[in-house]
C-alpha cells in the first residue's frame, strides 16, 4: 500500500484554467503538507494542516487553496493558473508537528501550464 | 526565511570514490534531517540528527550535526551507482517549521 498517494502524476493545462490535485495518506498522521519544487529542485512549503486546521500559510497567492475533507486527505485547488505555477507539487504527512517527526512524501504531481 | 545552503550543488564521481556534502546556515535548528530524492519520486528520509556534535552512521553514509546546530555534513564512503540522487538537508526550527536546503545532485558513474 502506498503511504502517501497523490493524483494525477502529470497535469498539463492552459493558462487561466482551474485545477485540483488530490492527496491521501493512510499512515494515520495528524499533519499534512503541500510543497512546491521548482526547476532548480528547491522545495518550498506552501501549506500545512493539523487536524483539519491550517497552521502554516507561507507567501502563497490566494489562487491556491488547500481543502481537507478529513484528516487523511489534503487536496490543493488552483484557480486561474499562470505560467509560473509550472512545477512539481509534493504532498507530505508527518505523525505530528515536531522536530523528530519525519516527513513522508508522495511521488509528486508535475504541473505544466502552457 | 531560514536559508540552508548546500555544497556542492552538483557532484559527479566514479564508483568507489568518497564524497562529502555540506549543509550550512546562519540559523540554529532544533534538529536536522537528510533526505534523498530519486527522479520521479518524493524525498525519503535518511536520518535525523538532534544533538550538537552528533554523528550517525547508516552503512556507508556518515552524518554529522555541527556543534552549534547550524550546519551538517554527509559523508559517503566508496560511493555506488545506487547512491545517485538528489540529497536534501532540512532544518527544523524551534517553531517546528521545516526549511529545506538548496540540494546536492549526486551522480555516481559505474
Amino acid at each position: 500500500d502506498t503511504a502517501v498517494s497523490q493524483t494525477p502524476k502529470y497535469l498539463v493545462t492552459q493558462m487561466g484554467n482551474d485545477k485540483s490535485i488530490k492527496c491521501e495518506q493512510n499512515l494515520g498522521h495528524d499533519t499534512m503538507y503541500w510543497y512546491k519544487q521548482d526547476s532548480k529542485k528547491f522545495l518550498k512549503i506552501m501549506f500545512s494542516y493539523n487536524n483539519k486546521e491550517l497552521i502554516i500559510n507561507e507567501t502563497v497567492p490566494n489562487r491556491f487553496s488547500p481543502k481537507s475533507p478529513d484528516k487523511a486527505h489534503l487536496n490543493l485547488h488552483i484557480n486561474s493558473l499562470e505560467l509560473g505555477d509550472s512545477a512539481v507539487y509534493f504532498c507530505a504527512s508527518s505523525q505530528f508537528t515536531g522536530s523528530n517527526s519525519p516527513l513522508h512524501f508522495g511521488n509528486g504531481t508535475r504541473l505544466t501550464v502552457t | 526565511t531560514q536559508l540552508l545552503e548546500q555544497s556542492p550543488q552538483f557532484l559527479s564521481i566514479q564508483e568507489g570514490e568518497n564524497l562529502t556534502v555540506y549543509c550550512n546556515s546562519s540559523s540554529v535548528f532544533s534538529s536536522l534531517q537528510w533526505y534523498r530524492q530519486e527522479p520521479g519520486e518524493g524525498p525519503v528520509l535518511l536520518v535525523t540528527v538532534v544533538t550538537g556534535g552528533e554523528v550517525k552512521k547508516l552503512k556507508r553514509l556518515t552524518f554529522q550535526f555541527g556543534d552549534a546546530r547550524k550546519d551538517s555534513s554527509l559523508h559517503i564512503t566508496a560511493a555506488q551507482p545506487g547512491d545517485t540522487g538528489l540529497y536534501l538537508c532540512a532544518g527544523v526550527s524551534t517553531g517546528n517549521q521545516f526549511y529545506f536546503g538548496t540540494g546536492t545532485s549526486l551522480t555516481v558513474i559505474p
